[in-house]
């Protein structure tokens, strides 16, 4: 398996537009999850999913932010309208169950101009 | 409210010393501890991890001590190389739920 592969790697949009990061999974992992870090606060929890369903959203930063996984091979996560403030690299990662360590894309590098 | 706390945002060690990198948390439901390893521009990599029944785990040169009374784990690496030189991340979980992440400290072995 190739890993939780997330795109872009890199994303440069201007502010007020819709920017779409994506991720791929591991095949089999029945988790998801999204981080974005910064410098500020390191590694932050958005959202994770467990066998596609939506289980914690609270750390969304705003109605801007938000998830789906329509299948266990795909997630999203959109921001619209963008902010300089999202500037920041989003990470998704995948565990094969809840007792399982989190294997993490490389990351998507967004910056909001 | 940041649950997982890493004070230390840098620490430099000399190669062949012992590095020692200090996470707390505030929430006492955690049972599940992790620590990720980050090098520039890759995603986190799971390095170690302790689960509440323990108070020491040990893998090669890493060990990681979990003090629950104090809501306090470490991380030491001994002897430290120039190749561990990265950001370390702490992490911890209620039944790997939900994880939480300190904010990462960066350690330097200078040779």
């Amino acid at each position: 398996d190739a890993g939780v592969i997330q795109s872009p790697r890199h994303e440069v949009t201007e502010m007020g537009q819709e920017v779409t990061l994506r991720c791929k999974p591991i095949s089999g992992h029945d988790y998801l999850f999204w981080y974005r870090q910064t410098m500020m606060r390191g590694l932050e929890l958005l959202i994770y999913f467990n066998n596609n369903v939506p289980i914690d959203d609270s750390g969304m930063p705003e109605d801007r932010f938000s998830a789906k996984m329509p299948n266990a091979s795909f997630s999203t996560l959109k921001i619209q309208p963008s902010e300089p403030r999202d500037s920041a690299v989003y990470f998704c990662a995948s565990s094969l169950n809840r007792y399982a360590e989190a294997f993490f894309g490389q990351g998507t590098r967004l910056t909001v101009v | 409210d940041q649950q997982v706390k890493q004070n230390s945002p840098s620490l430099s060690v000399q190669e062949g010393r012992i590095s020692i990198l200090n996470c707390d948390y505030t929430n006492s439901m955690f049972d599940y501890f992790l620590w990720y390893k980050k090098y520039p521009a890759e995603g986190p990599t799971f390095l170690i991890s302790i689960s509440s029944i323990k108070d020491k785990n040990e893998d090669g040169r890493f060990t990681v001590f979990l003090n629950k009374s104090a809501k306090h784990l470490s991380l030491h690496i001994v002897p430290s190389q120039p190749g561990d030189s990265a950001v370390y991340f702490c992490a911890a979980s209620v039944n790997n739920n939900d994880m939480r992440f300190g904010a990462g400290t960066r350690l330097t072995v200078k040779p």
